[in-house]
């Protein structure tokens, strides 16, 4: 059983593009979380999906950043207009359903956004 | 609102020592209470999770951690470290019946020879 898969692994932007970074849950996962962890910090919310629909984007800055967890393929978190403030890395996290907050948050490698 | 503290940024120590990490959170409700192991350029890794019952949790790889209701702390032992176990260790707190999970700042254990 394939981990949660993230890419890319690293991903470098200029200033004013547009950054788009994928998860794949592990299988039988329906629930997706989002984080950011900036250097020398931890984890930080941003965001909490099922399929289809946003649970919780509580985290999330209010401009440029969304995300989404279609009823096929990866979720895609999208950040728009990049700046440099933005780099970090951004870390996804999948649960199976119908634990609720017990359930155990199974990590991707992350990606590392760089903005130049 | 919920907040998690760790008290230590960085705790360095011998190999073969026991080793405390220590954390404190606050909430006003219940909440489930979780010890993560970040090694370095990866993701986060589950060590023990406390969410009812025996207040002394087992993980993997030989660490526990007590889950005190009164002075809200969740702290993190192992008896005996070595060299593998220099990472970075997040303690978390989630919400009973919520999702949402929130993090300390971390403790990089660093283990000596």
């Amino acid at each position: 059983n394939a981990g949660v898969m993230q890419n890319p692994r690293h991903l470098v932007r200029r200033r004013g593009q547009e950054a788009r970074l994928r998860c794949s849950p592990m299988k039988g996962h329906s629930h997706v979380y989002w984080y950011r962890q900036l250097p020398e910090e931890g984890l930080k919310f941003m965001v909490y999906l099922q399929k289809e629909n946003i649970i919780d984007e509580s985290g999330m800055p209010k401009e440029r950043f969304s995300a989404e967890f279609p009823k096929e393929g990866p979720s895609i978190l999208r950040i728009q207009q990049v700046v440099r403030g933005d780099s970090a890395a951004y870390f996804c996290a999948s649960s199976p359903p119908g634990q609720g907050g017990t359930s155990t948050q199974y990590f991707g490698p992350g990606t590392r956004l760089t903005v130049l | 609102a919920q907040s998690v503290t760790q008290l230590d940024s960085q705790v360095p120590v011998f190999e073969e020592a026991p080793v405390e990490l220590r954390c404190n959170y606050s909430s006003s409700v219940s909440v489930y209470l979780f010890w993560y192991v970040q090694y370095p350029n990866q993701g986060l890794q589950l060590l023990l999770k406390y969410l009812s019952g025996s207040t002394l949790v087992k993980g993997i790889n030989g660490f526990e951690a007590e889950f005190n209701k009164s002075q809200t702390s969740f702290h993190l032992r192992k008896p005996s470290v070595h060299i593998s176990d220099t990472a970075e260790y997040f303690c978390a707190v989630t919400l009973a019946g919520g999702f949402k999970t929130i993090f300390g700042a971390g403790t990089r254990l660093f283990v000596k020879a």
